[in-house]
Formats: C-alpha cells, structure tokens, sequence
C-alpha cells in the first residue's frame, strides 16, 4: 500500500506535556501533510512539508520529514484538551492524497 | 460561507434506494475529491475531478456509484441501490490543483443504509 500508517494508533497524555505521532510510507512522494479530525466532523489541513523540506513548523505543531527511512512526524507542544482528535498524515500519489488510519489523541485535562 | 459545503450532513436510507449527495468546493479550486470514510478508519479515495473532468475513479467505486461536476463548479455523487455495507462518511474536498496545496475539507454526509 502506498498509504502513510500512523504510530501509535492510540496516545493518551495529560495537558501541557507534549505529543509526538509517527507516519511511515513506502514510495516515493512529493509531499506529505497532516490533517486533524475532531470525532464525526470533516478533516482539518495542519501543515504540509514538500520531499526536500526536513522540518517544518506552524505554532505548537513541528513535522519532521526524512526521506531515507521513509517517515514523518508530527509533533504538538504544550498540549491541550481541545487538541483531542485523530490524526492522519496523507502522502501524494498522482495528484491526489492517500490517508493512513491515524493516531487517536487525548489530551486529559 | 467560503469552505466546502456539503448536503445533506446526514441521510438515512433502505437497502435498494437511491441517494445523491452534493458537494459545492471553494468557488477558486479547480480540484475536487471524494472520499470515504469507515469509524476508526483513514478516508478512502473515491474519485476527483480537475474542473468538469472526471480524471480517476478507485477501484472502491463500483459501477453503482457515479460522481459528476458537471460544470466545473459543485459535484455530486450518487449511489445506486444501496447496500449495508455503503452506510459511511462521504467527504468532499478542493484544493486548488497541484502537489503543493493541502485540501479544504467538507464536514461530510453521513450515510446510514438500514
């Protein structure tokens, strides 16, 4: 397959600490993004990092690119309740995106 | 209201019927997509257009399916004598074309087939 999988399926961490979510893929890709998803709603575009970018960052969010090994990560600080959702990185191919399974995260007040 | 709309947000259907659901993308984005979604899953890839073109379709739309943009604007997706197992979230998003633009997502119809 050649969608991004999330690790781990499920985190659970307490507010102010800090998140860190992992996505692997398999081929070759132009770019990567995350997207956020709060429970029943639509999916919400965090950031995207293109395949010669090796970090990027927007506010609490940092993501990590490396080619190499063919992953990513997504890392939120100072976490807070309201970041409770599921997150999913997406990996292009042809112009459109696949989406793995993503990351389930709550954030305990 | 400039995101992506989508209607209904909910149907609720019997085996056999018929459903059409639509999509109106950001006026300015040329691209636009249909997934889908299980609980607990990833969105699935359905199909996208560029403008009014139909450019690929997954192996996931079965000839029960059909999505048109007909005039390069909204979009809709209709599913044909549906079964239990279509009962999902369908997701519609646009992006302005190419690899560097994210998606600006809808907040989805959710189809319930009893």
């Amino acid at each position: 397959s050649q969608q991004g999988e999330e690790d781990p399926q499920a985190l659970s961490i307490q507010e102010g600490e800090n998140a860190t979510m992992n996505c692997s893929y398999k081929t070759s890709i132009n770019n990567l993004q995350w997207y956020r998803q709060n429970s029943g709603r639509g999916l919400v575009h965090l950031i995207l990092i293109r395949s010669n970018e090796r970090e990027k960052h927007s506010g609490r969010l940092r993501v990590t690119l490396d080619t190499s090994k063919k992953s990513s990560s997504l890392l939120i600080t100072a976490s807070r309740a309201a970041d409770t959702a599921s997150y999913f990185c997406a990996v292009d191919n042809f112009n459109k995106f696949y989406f793995g399974s993503g990351t389930k995260l709550n954030v305990k007040p | 209201d400039t995101g992506v709309s989508q209607d209904p947000r909910h149907k609720i259907t019997k085996r056999g019927q018929n459903v059409t659901f639509r999509c109106d993308p950001i006026s300015e984005h040329n691209r636009l997509y249909w997934y889908r979604q299980t609980l607990g899953q990833g969105p699935e890839f359905l199909t996208y257009f560029q403008n009014e073109a139909q450019l690929e379709k997954s192996r996931l739309l079965s000839d029960r399916f059909s999505a048109e943009r007909p005039k390069g604007s909204f979009s809709t997706l209709e599913i044909q004598r549906t079964e239990q197992g279509d009962s999902a979230m369908y997701l519609c998003a646009s992006s302005l074309g190419g690899i560097l633009y994210g998606y600006t997502f809808g907040s989805g119809t959710r189809l319930t087939v009893v």
